[in-house]
């Protein structure tokens, strides 16, 4: 069965300190998709990024930064220089490969990042 | 380009009233999802519709379903409400076709959420 664990539930970092908020991921199929997402106070979730699990390349956007690792069925990610606006819960989701199916997320619990000034 | 808009951003029903909720995708996008989001459970899958069409179903009883019209919009309805349903309701939009017309890969956006209370 397809899972999403986010071991981490809150973590709070003062201003410019760098945070790795963890992923850890379960499924049969060999073609997924990942992706993470963030929820400020708003409620709306706000899409950061999509990884294929042919493309294990890491990438770098900005202060976010990204580490996937099919060995060890985890994506990561990273801010560098934290700051208060990255305060939100953040959420990592899986969605398989179905051809010609709909498509479902399955989202982890999600991280609450608490960024101080 | 206008995002994902829901309707009404806040509900208050009583146990046993049924709901309406609104959703207007992106403009093009063709798929949409519903998600119910609570303390407990986390963000749950609903339902997907493409092409007016119910495409993928989560595990949740038949009090709730939705429907999706021809410009794409999409109500979803929650009938004999308990208090467990009052959560936040997401919906989100994508293109419905993904690379190479497999949908999963698409990207989905969401909308900025209903809240549900149920008394």
């Amino acid at each position: 069965a397809q899972k999403v664990t986010q071991a981490q539930t809150e973590i709070s970092v003062v201003e410019k300190e760098d945070v790795t908020l963890d992923c850890v991921y379960e499924t049969r199929d060999t073609t997924y998709y990942l992706f993470w997402y963030k929820q400020p106070p708003s409620g709306e979730l706000v899409f950061l990024i999509r990884r294929n699990s042919f493309d294990e390349q890491n990438e770098i956007s900005g202060r976010y930064s990204w580490n996937f690792q099919k060995s060890t069925s985890s994506f990561n990610f990273t801010i560098t220089a934290s700051q208060v606006v990255d305060s939100a819960v953040y959420f990592c989701a899986l969605s398989e490969f179905i051809y010609q199916a709909g498509t479902a997320l399955i989202f982890g619990k999600g991280t609450t990042l608490s960024v101080s000034s | 380009k206008a995002g994902v808009t829901q309707t009404p951003r806040y509900l208050i029903k009583t146990r046993g009233q049924q709901v309406t909720l609104s959703c207007s995708p992106i403009s093009g996008h063709r798929s949409v999802s519903w998600y119910q989001q609570t303390p407990g459970q986390g963000l749950q899958f609903l339902f997907e519709y493409f092409s007016e069409t119910q495409r993928n179903k989560g595990n949740f009883p038949g009090r709730f379903s939705g429907r999706q019209f021809s410009n794409s919009r999409s109500e979803m309805n929650v009938s004999t409400l308990e208090l467990g349903d009052s959560a936040l309701y997401l919906c989100a939009s994508s293109s419905g076709r993904g690379l190479a017309g497999i949908s999963s890969t698409d990207t989905q956006y969401f909308g900025p959420g209903t809240r549900l209370t149920v008394l």
